[in-house]
């Protein structure tokens, strides 16, 4: 079946304006979050969507970042104002969200974001 | 302490040789582990589950140590297309949501 799916797969952006970066999850997952990595680094945990629970949000680093995501399926994460530091690639992943694999995690292949 | 703890290597083992990769967490409440490799400049994608019997996938084990706090990986006959990092992941859960901690990884380099 179709995994999970991002857009763009690059977006290179000025500093100070704002981006939009799309998921579709894995079709009836009910579990999404969004990570990000920088070169070299390991998976910073941005949020965390479970089904019409209210997100967990702990992991994003600013008020200039935010994600929903409609009818349960696909998500945007927003970031308003971009700065230099927000260069790196954007995760996306999903799973199951019940069942013995409830928390098995499948990724998009990213969206390596670059501001200049 | 961190959460989840990894030796980051690198691990340069030559072709057929045995490997294992050890990844400590600081929660004794952590309820599920995974172990994820990640190609350079690819996302990462799931390997194995960690159960607490122990499991086998062809030339992969993963084990679960609850008392001493750590998961294992280990790698038999290792090809050279192992050569990746190996993430481990711990889940608990707290505050009602899920949560998820990604070790940093333990880079494998297998050589001809």
């Amino acid at each position: 079946g179709a995994g999970v799916s991002q857009s763009p797969s690059n977006k290179v952006t000025e500093k100070g304006k704002d981006v939009e970066l799309r998921c579709d999850p894995i079709s009836g997952h009910t579990a999404l979050y969004w990570y990000r990595q920088s070169l070299g680094q390991g998976l910073e945990f941005l949020i965390y969507f479970q089904g019409n629970s209210a997100p967990d949000k702990s992991g994003l680093p600013s008020d200039r970042f935010s994600a929903e995501r409609t009818g349960g399926s696909v998500s945007t994460l927003t970031i308003q104002r971009t700065q230099q530091e927000d260069s790196a690639v954007y995760l996306c992943a999903s799973s199951p969200g019940t069942s013995l694999r409830a928390y098995e995690q499948y990724f998009g292949p990213g969206t390596r974001l670059t501001v200049t | 302490r961190k959460e989840v703890e990894q030796d980051p290597g690198p691990f340069n083992v030559p072709e057929g040789a045995t490997v294992a990769f050890n990844c400590t967490y600081s929660n004794s409440a952590s309820q599920s582990f995974f172990w994820y490799r990640q190609d350079c400049r690819k996302e990462p994608k799931l390997l194995m589950s960690v159960y607490s019997s122990g499991n086998e996938d062809g030339r992969f084990t993963a084990q679960l140590n609850r008392a001493s706090q750590y998961i294992s990986l280990l790698i038999r006959d290792s090809k050279l297309s192992d050569s990746a990092t190996y993430l481990c992941v711990v889940n608990n859960l707290g505050g009602g949501y899920q949560k998820v901690t990604f070790g940093t990884g333990t880079k494998l380099q297998v050589i001809p």
